[in-house]
């Protein structure tokens, strides 16, 4: 079974542009969180999607905002980024129980 | 205060030591805790699963919860070189399947010498 897949792996953006991160859950997951680690820190909760609705968000700015897709798929856009939210970007699918990582999407914006 | 701390190391062992990881938190409502591990520049890897105070063990690893003084920890025995990565906690008041906004500490940077 394929496990949980993001893309882009890496991508480098200029400030104040646009970017979409796609994440796709493993298969039979509804649940799809998104999660930003800058370097040497730990992953920070950005939102959860359950059944293609939002059911959480964390403390981050409008410019962050995500949707579900009927296959569970995931996206996450940014608006008008800035130099710091250069990071890595992680996707979590769960089920009953555990929650799995993808590999990440890393954005450097320059 | 974090709501969860974690020693950042960097941790370093000789190849066949025993490496004891650990995470403090702040808040009681945490019932469902993580260990992950991750290579560099790579997503985190599930260990270990618990949601309850006690051990767990699974293979050269143990998970213990202590959750009358707010503190867990990853044991491993028999360590490899290949277990050089960064250790993260993580916990949440919740199970995944309904809310998996999971609270993570720093990371603990682990070397293992062969």
């Amino acid at each position: 079974d394929a496990g949980v897949t993001q893309s882009p792996t890496h991508l480098i953006k200029t400030r104040g542009q646009q970017v979409t991160l796609r994440c796709s859950p493993i298969s039979g997951h509804k649940s799809v969180s998104w999660y930003q680690q800058v370097l040497g820190q730990g992953p920070q909760f950005i939102f959860q999607y359950y059944e293609k609705e939002e059911r959480g968000r964390g403390n981050f700015p409008d410019r962050f905002s995500a949707r579900q897709f009927p296959n569970y798929s995931s996206e996450l856009n940014v608006n008008a980024l800035l130099l710091g939210d250069s990071a890595l970007y992680l996707c979590a699918s769960s089920g009953l129980t555990e929650a799995f990582f993808g590999q990440g999407t890393r954005l450097t914006v320059v | 205060q974090k709501e969860v701390e974690q020693d950042p190391g960097p941790l370093s062992v000789p190849e066949g030591a025993i490496v004891s990881l650990n995470c403090t938190y702040s808040n009681s409502a945490f019932q469902y805790f993580m260990w992950y591990r991750q290579y560099s520049r790579k997503g985190p890897e599930l260990l270990m699963y618990t949601y309850s105070s006690g051990n767990k063990e699974d293979g050269r690893f143990t998970a213990q919860v202590d959750k009358s003084s707010k503190y867990i920890s990853l044991f491993i025995r028999d360590s490899q070189p290949s277990d050089s990565a960064t250790y993260l906690c993580a916990m949440s008041d919740q199970p995944s399947y309904n809310f998996n906004k999971f609270y993570f500490g720093s990371g603990t940077k682990l070397n293992v010498k062969p």
